[in-house]
């Protein structure tokens, strides 16, 4: 079984500030996939990575794929109360379809 | 254009009951992948079920079993209910291509809760 770690597990910081998760594993992942999930409802797909190396942006979100997709990494610039949630990273196996979820990181961004 | 749609929302059961969940998958998807999501902690894969067949499975025990119908929905279904199976369930569907889920975009439902007391 595949494993992914999630640093920190939980970040509470101010309106404004800039954070990063970290997703790790030792295991190569096909894709790797950012969830955002709020209290009550179902993860949200934010962004797919596949090759390594890559680099996408939503807003004010950078999500980055490690070059031997086995990491990645979610930046997020000048939080805002509405970033507030828990950030899920989840890798699929180079082989078959299921995917495997990290811990999760749990952010507050108080005003 | 709905959703995934997942009943009940809430539920409560005790030791030893049986359970069964059911899940709609997103209009013109035809994958159903099942997760347990315990408090604090990130989804965990169950099965998935693609043709009304199950085509992967996680570290679950055999209590744990499911369905699905030829509409695409689907059930899951937990015998012998442990304390420890209180977590929230939740439903995603996906669209498989040519009997092949490569990176699939998966859309979850909100879950539903259970509680075993």
């Amino acid at each position: 079984t595949q494993l992914l770690e999630q640093s920190p597990q939980f970040l509470s910081i101010q309106e404004g500030e800039n954070l990063t998760v970290y997703c790790n594993s030792s295991s190569v992942f096909s894709s790797l996939q950012w969830y955002r999930q709020e209290p009550g409802e179902g993860p949200v797909l934010l962004v797919t990575v596949v090759t390594g190396g890559e680099v996408k942006k939503l807003k004010r979100l950078t999500f980055q794929f490690g070059d031997a997709r086995k990491d990645s990494s979610l930046h997020i610039t000048a939080a805002q109360p509405g970033d507030t949630g828990l950030y899920l990273c989840a890798g699929r196996e180079t082989s078959g379809s299921r995917l495997t979820f990290g811990e999760g990181t749990q952010l507050t961004v108080n005003p | 254009d709905a959703g995934v749609t997942q009943s009940p929302t809430h539920l409560i059961k005790t030791r030893g009951q049986q359970v069964t969940l059911r899940c709609s998958p997103k209009s013109g998807h035809d994958t159903v992948s099942w997760y347990q999501q315990a408090l604090g902690q990130g989804p965990q894969f169950i099965f998935q079920y693609y043709e009304e067949e199950e085509r992967q499975r996680g570290n679950f025990p055999d209590r744990f079993s499911g369905h699905q119908f030829p509409n695409y929905s689907s059930e899951l279904n937990v015998n012998a209910l442990l304390l420890g199976d209180s977590a929230l369930y939740l439903c995603a569907s996906s669209s498989t291509t040519g009997g092949i889920a490569t990176n699939e975009k998966l859309f979850f439902g909100s879950g539903t809760q259970l509680s075993v007391l």
